[in-house]
């Protein structure tokens, strides 16, 4: 069975601050995993996904990702964050069944 | 590619109604996904379809929700009566399941207010 656990259900961060949103997965087979990002009234869109090809994955809006099979992570960062970066964020893994097992969400806030 | 397409993208109705809500993939995708979306759950898996084919509704609340995939390229999800607790956000995904990794691609969503 797979699971996913976000750390931290709201993040503050200043502008231009890094951004470090954290995700820990249990799973049975090699996992597949991903990021999405929900802006306010949207739906979720893919930001980043990892498929044990590389460990760093990059995604759009300058997010990455590095895969820690010891920690069984994959924390999102961003280097530098916008105003504009203020949104959801949820953590998804998925085994070979096709189903998306999600957590329950990081809400980030960037202040100016 | 026009992305998933959910209708409507708003709907209220009163207590009892029926309430359909629709659901086209993108094109050449073969999973279909239903997800309710709430401030007190968060996002719920409701029901998925491979190649057509309801595969797991454990997620469906109730017998009042039912949900359809006539074919490759549409799905509806209904809601028959609504009562004020269905008020959510709905989504429908879909993916690809062959030979992928399994991303899923969400459509804009369905805002169901039941008064």
């Amino acid at each position: 069975a797979q699971s996913v656990t976000q750390l931290g259900s709201h993040v503050s961060v200043s502008e231009g601050a890094l951004v470090l949103l954290r995700c820990n997965y249990s799973s049975s087979v090699p996992p597949y995993l991903f990021w999405y990002v929900q802006y306010p009234n949207q739906g979720l869109q893919l930001l980043l996904k990892y498929t044990s090809a590389a460990t760093l994955v990059k995604g759009i809006n300058d997010f990455e990702a590095e895969f820690k099979k010891s920690e069984t992570s994959l924390h999102l960062t961003k280097p530098s964050a916008h105003m504009s970066d203020a949104a959801e964020y949820f953590c998804a893994v998925s085994g070979n069944t096709g189903k998306l097992i999600f957590g329950q969400g990081t809400t980030l806030q960037v202040k100016p | 590619d026009a992305g998933v397409i959910q209708s409507p993208r708003h709907e209220v109705t009163e207590m009892g109604q029926e309430v359909t809500l629709r659901c086209k993939p993108i094109s050449g995708h073969n999973s279909l996904f239903w997800y309710r979306q709430t401030m007190m759950r968060g996002l719920e898996l409701l029901i998925y379809f491979n190649n057509n084919v309801p595969i797991d509704d454990s997620g469906m609340p109730e017998d009042r929700f039912s949900a359809k995939m006539p074919n490759a390229s549409f799905s509806t999800l209904k809601i028959q009566p609504s009562e004020p607790r269905d008020s959510a956000v709905y989504f429908c995904a879909s993916s690809l399941t062959r030979g992928s990794s399994y991303e899923q691609y969400f459509g804009p969503g369905t805002r169901l207010t039941v008064t």
